[in-house]
């Protein structure tokens, strides 16, 4: 059985860095082809996906986001960490994790239930 | 930069048809997928690839693909039909999503 849960702070200041992980389990990011991306959500506004992270550790961002960004894995505790530098309001989302294996590629086969990010002051 | 562009709304009677379009340049090149979400939801695949759709999936939903456009068509729609639904295109670098459709059933 495949779960994905996101964790992380549900209120972070302008300015700060957000740090959020991606805990899953029923598959290892080890395996070949697989992946986990993170997506937002805006309260109200559309999916934006941000960033994915490959078996391989090969690594692609958003390229509106890129310099903000940075994704990692540990394989050993079954844990994908995301990095957003700068946060500002509009940043104010819900955040996915979801993965994305080599049969569903290129569409993501499990979600998370999404974490909650406010941005504010 | 290369974007998804979907119309923000449709609305649709209960047993008619909604058709949902989806149009980006490289579209003719790269296959479309098609997700559901309702309120406090995941998004759930509906059509992949065009026009393939999921097991588990009602036959009611289809997609088509003409040039740099794709469509979403709901046949006989039902009020658990009610939701966003977003396409979805991808390359090895990276994904991107349309702006997604509201669909309401009236």
């Amino acid at each position: 059985q495949v779960t994905l849960r996101e964790s992380g702070p549900a209120l972070v200041k302008p300015t700060q860095t957000l740090t959020l992980t991606c805990t899953f389990s029923g598959f290892s990011l080890s395996t070949s082809g697989m992946c986990v991306s993170w997506i937002r959500q805006p309260p109200g506004k559309a999916l934006e996906w941000l960033a994915r992270i490959d078996w391989d550790d090969d690594k692609y961002y958003s390229t509106s986001l890129k310099t903000r960004l940075t994704i990692s894995k540990d394989t050993s505790k079954n844990q994908v960490v995301l990095t957003m530098t700068n946060m500002d309001p509009v940043d104010t989302a819900t955040y996915y994790c979801a993965r994305m294996s080599s049969s569903s590629w290129p569409t993501f086969d499990y979600w998370g239930q999404g974490t909650l990010v406010t941005v504010s002051s | 930069s290369y974007e998804l562009t979907q119309p923000p709304s449709v609305s649709v009677s209960p047993g008619q048809t909604a058709r949902i379009t989806c149009s980006g340049d490289a579209l003719p090149k790269q296959y479309a997928y098609w997700y559901q979400q309702k309120p406090g939801q995941a998004p759930v695949l509906v059509i992949y690839k065009d026009s393939e759709r999921p097991s588990g999936i009602p036959e009611r939903f289809s997609g088509s693909s003409s040039g740099t456009t794709v469509t979403l068509t709901i046949s006989g729609v039902q009020a658990e039909d009610e939701a966003d639904y977003y396409c979805q295109s991808a390359d090895s670098s990276g994904t991107l999503f349309g702006g997604g459709t509201k669909l309401t059933v009236l």
